[in-house]
């Protein structure tokens, strides 16, 4: 299998553009999350999906912040308008199950001048 | 409220073993997992706990007692390419994965 594929790998924007982030989980994995990583405050979750659905957003910053996934293979994560708070590393992970060993995408390391 | 602690830095000699500390206090638990990072890299897993005890795999094993809300990782025969950022993650309520902010460890010749 190929794992989890995140696109793109290295993405700089200005202040207030939109930036989209894309997932294709593990084939077959039931159970996607969003995670965003900072030196300040470490590995964060946004949001998590269950078959499609969106289950927990809790953890989104705020509006900016939308995550989509129209089907078994594709989620998104949009943020507009961007700031410079929001450089990070976002990560995406899948599993099977929900309860199981979550496998990470090698991340979109996301630079907002 | 949700609190993970680790410390923030270690550093050990090659060959030689560490122990990683982590505590924890979560709403909710069902499961502790052990991540590494190296550096630039994608977390990966190491090992998972949900029961009290020693899990061994390897020169990795990890320790969990839930009545402390305490765990470890023991890494054994240090080798140099163990140099990185070892995340402990607690599994709360809803599957959700709280992760603390990892101990960056350096594996010294």
């Amino acid at each position: 299998d190929a794992g989890v594929i995140q696109s793109p790998r290295h993405e700089v924007t200005e202040m207030g553009q939109e930036v989209t982030l894309r997932c294709k989980p593990i084939s077959g994995h039931d159970y996607l999350f969003w995670y965003r990583q900072t030196m300040m405050r470490g590995l964060e979750l946004l949001i998590y999906f269950n078959n499609n659905v969106p289950i927990d957003d809790s953890g989104m910053p705020e509006d900016r912040f939308s995550a989509k996934m129209p089907n078994a293979s594709f989620s998104t994560l949009k943020i507009q308008p961007s700031e410079p708070r929001d450089s990070a590393v976002y990560f995406c992970a899948s599993t099977l199950g929900g309860r199981e060993t979550q496998y990470f995408g090698p991340g979109t390391r996301l630079l907002v001048l | 409220g949700q609190n993970i602690d680790q410390p923030t830095e270690m550093t050990a000699t090659e060959g030689a073993i560490v122990q990683i500390n982590c505590t924890y206090q979560t709403s909710g638990f069902n499961g502790l997992f052990w991540y590494q990072q190296h550096a630039g890299e994608a977390p990966t897993f190491l090992s998972y706990n949900v029961l009290d005890g020693l899990e061994e795999k390897g020169r990795f094993s990890s320790f969990l007692s839930r009545s402390k809300g305490y765990s470890y990782l023991l890494l054994k025969e240090l080798q140099m390419k163990d140099s990185a950022s070892y995340l402990c993650a607690v599994e709360g309520e809803g599957g959700k994965l709280i992760f603390g902010q990892g101990t960056e460890l350096s594996v010294k010749p």
